[in-house]
């Protein structure tokens, strides 16, 4: 399939090992966040979400963190397995009057087994 | 129950040709948003539809207009098509036009290849 990570920031790790991938967003007024998995010739595929009223969210095996001092996202991967190996994508909910997500780069994650 | 689905999945059109791209939504879900994902970045917010009408747009040219149906599927128009616009077109569909309440579920895209 197609890739959607050229040139992308990349994230090697060991098969069973944990992955953080970072994220900054712009818009110290956007209150809602979201991680997507996309892998290649796929869609986006919705991970995780937190709302600015909380700083931490988890889910199975994976933890989202939001520092927003700084405007910085996080998502920790528990045990990484190869299915993991994928670009992600951090999103956020701008609120400039238009409901929509903003979403960045991407981080490619490649699982080594 | 059948996700977000989109068609065709690989166009190939000439410069100055006129697409249309297919979508139709999760199950349940009311609310179409379109985006526009270049190689290797991530995805561009082109516009959203709800109750068949356009309610919001991105940094997009009017080249760029959709439509939705009564049954909430929806479709993105692109005229006068430039090199540019080649990319993967990414159909998303939630409940109501809020975030908050439904994150968005996309498709698999429909790959557009300009030349």
């Amino acid at each position: 399939g197609e890739s959607v990570g050229l040139h992308l920031p990349t994230l090697s790790v060991q098969e069973g090992d944990n992955s953080i991938i970072n994220c900054a967003y712009s818009n110290s007024a956007s209150d809602y966040f979201i991680w997507y998995k996309q892998e290649s010739g796929k869609g986006p595929q919705f991970i995780i979400d937190i709302r600015s009223n909380m700083d931490k969210r988890q889910g199975q095996r994976v933890t989202v963190l939001l520092n927003k001092t700084v405007k910085h996202l996080s998502l920790q991967i528990a045990a990484t397995q190869p299915g993991d190996s994928a670009v992600y994508f951090c999103a956020e909910n701008i609120q400039d009057g238009n409901n929509r997500l903003a979403f960045g780069k991407g981080n490619q994650v490649v699982v080594i087994p | 129950d059948a996700g977000v689905t989109q068609s065709p999945t690989h166009l190939i059109k000439t410069r100055g040709q006129q697409v249309t791209l297919r979508c139709s939504p999760k199950s349940g879900h009311d609310t179409v948003s379109w985006y526009q994902q270049a190689l290797g970045q991530g995805p561009q917010f082109i516009f959203q539809y709800y109750e068949e009408e356009e309610r919001q747009r991105g940094n997009f040219p009017d080249r760029f207009s959709g439509h939705q149906f009564p049954n909430y599927s929806s479709e993105l128009n692109v005229n006068a098509l430039l090199l540019g616009d080649s990319a993967l077109y990414l159909c998303a569909s939630s409940l109501g036009r809020s975030s908050y309440n439904s994150p968005l579920h996309f498709g698999n895209g429909t790959r557009l290849t300009v030349t």
